[in-house]
């Protein structure tokens, strides 16, 4: 079935540090997906891309849409404490109905560099 | 406020007992999924409603059931058939068609 690699799958950070991620499949996706879970919470969309190539921030996040349609990534820049968390990428393939077929990555877990 | 209410946060259960959780959002979602989580995975769909009375199996709906007779109501069984309960359950609401989905605070299920 489809798979999203995500990577890294757990790193630690110092406050001001910039933070990438990225996720790849063999598969292409129509659109793709950030999400940000707190610990005990639900996931909250933080970025969503549809066309290859789109590159789009919100605030200090950055996500592009790979130009291949296999691929994200997602910078956090000048990370703060409370950007800790799982960070979650997922892949979306439409068939031509109102139902897409959403592929959830297995998360990046972001802590703090003790 | 707008947004996504799952009960109980916790719930702790006998083998052989099946459990619902709750799900209701008031954001006039058409649709409505459940989601399991376990640790150091993703999200893996468990069942999806995209209208009331109508619901589909996700990618793991052994030992589960759903019903949805209210469009803002969509509870999770999880019947004493499912070998592994114990898990992290995520309700979410929102458009299957854009992947943009609001996820409810969780329900986590310990079977004793």
């Amino acid at each position: 079935g489809q798979q999203l690699n995500q990577s890294p799958q757990s790193m630690f950070i110092q406050e001001g540090e910039d933070v990438s991620m990225n996720c790849t499949s063999s598969s292409i996706f129509n659109t793709w997906l950030w999400y940000k879970q707190d610990p005990g919470e639900g996931p909250v969309l933080l970025i969503a891309l549809y066309k290859a190539g789109e590159l789009t921030s919100n605030g200090r996040l950055t996500a592009q849409f790979g130009i291949t349609r296999k691929d994200s990534f997602l910078n956090i820049s000048a990370s703060i404490p409370s950007d800790v968390g799982i960070y979650f990428c997922a892949g979306l393939r439409n068939y031509g109905g109102s139902q897409g077929n959403l592929i959830f990555g297995k998360g990046t877990k972001l802590s703090v560099k003790p | 406020d707008g947004g996504i209410t799952q009960s109980p946060k916790y719930l702790f259960r006998k083998e052989g007992q099946n459990v619902t959780l709750s799900c209701e959002q008031n954001l006039n979602h058409d649709a409505m999924y459940w989601y399991r989580q376990d640790p150091g995975q993703g999200l893996r769909l468990i069942y999806y409603s995209q209208i009331v009375n109508d619901f589909q199996k996700g990618d793991i709906a052994e030992g589960y059931s759903v019903s949805r007779e209210k469009k803002e109501s969509f509870p999770l069984t999880v019947t004493s058939a499912q070998k592994n309960p114990t898990a992290f359950y995520l309700c979410a609401s929102g458009d299957l068609g854009t992947g943009e989905l609001f996820f409810g605070e969780g329900s986590r299920l310990t079977v004793l």
